[in-house]
């Protein structure tokens, strides 16, 4: 079972659309970051959210953080072809020596000229 | 500032062999995690080191193993490799804290034959 459910797994739209990304899962993390990978690279980072609620803008970009700490969207408002990547989620949970970040398995963004 | 360097980017071995990953972290990042990306399963947590101490281990085989030195280099060791290791292996390093993002490097890209 993966601790982080995005949702959808694959979008393709036309530019100037706007679209949300969804970050769901039944845990609480002490914090809720946003990766962006590009074909042959590493993952980049986005954004990391870290209260209940919080919402971070990025440009285009928007970030929340749920109530509860356990989900997370990311909505893009006029999307462009330079925004064509795979988006990743990743919580942060820490308890002693147990920190790790884990990820979800990703959206995989499409936009169309 | 350089970013995290991992050697090699690509890498090639035959079943049976054993590989030698290894990564640079940014100056002053005492975090480096090793990550597994597959098209299946996504980012899979391998390993994190603090300070030279693994810190908490993923679900792998006693095959995948690594260390950190007193500079913050860590390298990743895969021994009897098997067709199912081939994959791009990510690692990041942060300043540790559960609301420090990851700095990537850009992957080793293993194919076992």
């Amino acid at each position: 079972t993966q601790l982080l459910e995005q949702s959808p797994q694959f979008l393709s739209i036309q530019e100037g659309e706007n679209l949300t990304v969804y970050c769901n899962s039944s845990s609480v993390f002490s914090s809720l970051q946003w990766y962006r990978q590009e074909p042959g690279e590493g993952p980049v980072l986005l954004v990391t959210v870290v209260t209940g609620g919080e919402v971070k803008k990025l440009k285009r970009l928007t970030f929340q953080f749920g109530d509860a700490r356990k989900d997370s969207s990311l909505h893009i408002t006029a999307a462009q072809p330079g925004d064509t990547g795979l988006y990743l989620c990743a919580g942060a949970q820490s308890g002693g020596s147990n920190y790790k970040l884990t990820f979800g398995k990703g959206t995989l963004l499409t936009v169309n000229p | 500032k350089a970013g995290v360097t991992q050697t090699p980017r690509y890498l090639i071995k035959t079943r049976g062999q054993q590989v030698t990953l290894s990564c640079s972290p940014i100056s002053g990042h005492r975090s480096v995690s090793w990550y597994q990306q597959t098209p299946g399963q996504g980012l899979q947590f391998l390993f994190e080191y603090f300070s030279e101490t693994q810190r908490n281990k993923g679900n792998f085989p006693g095959r995948f193993s690594g260390r950190q030195f007193s500079n913050s280099r860590s390298e990743m060791n895969v021994s009897t490799l098997e067709l199912g290791d081939s994959a791009l292996y990510l690692c990041a390093s942060s300043l540790g804290g559960v609301t420090n993002g990851y700095t990537f490097g850009s992957g080793t890209r293993l194919t076992v034959v």
